[in-house]
């Protein structure tokens, strides 16, 4: 079975644009959380999504922006990139949102501001 | 805030010493779980703690969940340079409806042949 598919795998943007960033949960997985992990650092938790409906939100400014599409993908996007947006964003997917489910980690996607 | 502190920041061993990485926090979490990221991919779950006390035990890695749930630690015996990489541990909220895991900075790894 495949695991948490991300695309892409590396992006360049430059500050002020945007960005729109794809996951693929494992089948059957309902639940999809996004992280930023900037180098030598661990996640940071973005949002979290289950049955399309979000169910936590980090601390990120509103920039940051979230869905969920009923196939259980998710997409996260960026406005008004700034130089400090630069870091690896991971998605995770789980089983269902509920306690002490383990997630699962895609890849992730290099996001580089020049 | 939530914080979970993991120690030490770095650690550079030689082939087949043991060591035990810390994860420590003032909060109580419904469960912790411990991961290894190499570069350029994405963190891999190893395990689930659940109960006080429990203990569990991944070939060479030993996990320990303390009895106030509020701290870990793993311990890896006879380190092999496969071994190296970040380990984080990420503790789950205990109240609330939303789920959420509050991760450690990750402990660096490196074991030198």
């Amino acid at each position: 079975d495949a695991g948490v598919t991300q695309s892409p795998t590396h992006l360049i943007k430059t500050r002020g644009q945007h960005v729109t960033l794809r996951c693929s949960p494992i089948s059957g997985h309902k639940s999809v959380s996004w992280y930023q992990q900037v180098l030598g650092q661990g996640p940071q938790f973005i949002f979290q999504y289950y049955e399309k409906e979000e169910r936590g939100r980090g601390n990120f400014p509103d920039r940051f922006s979230a869905r969920q599409f009923p196939n259980y993908s998710s997409e996260l996007n960026v406005n008004a990139l700034l130089l400090g947006d630069s870091a690896l964003y991971l998605c995770a997917s789980s089983l269902a949102g509920t306690r002490n489910q383990p997630q699962h980690f895609g890849d992730g996607t290099r996001l580089s501001i020049l | 805030t939530q914080l979970l502190e993991q120690s030490p920041q770095f650690l550079s061993i030689q082939e087949g010493e043991n060591l035990t990485v810390y994860c420590n926090s003032s909060s109580v979490f419904s469960s912790l779980q411990w991961y290894r990221q190499e570069p350029g991919e994405g963190p891999v779950l190893l395990v689930t703690v659940v109960t006080g006390g429990e203990v569990k035990k991944l070939k060479r890695l030993t996990f320990q969940f303390g009895d106030a749930r509020k701290d870990s630690s793993l311990h890896i015996t006879a380190a092999q340079p496969g071994d190296t990489g970040l380990y984080l541990c990420a503790g789950e909220n205990l109240a609330g409806n939303n789920r959420k895991l509050i991760w450690g900075l990750g402990t660096s790894l490196a074991v030198n042949p």
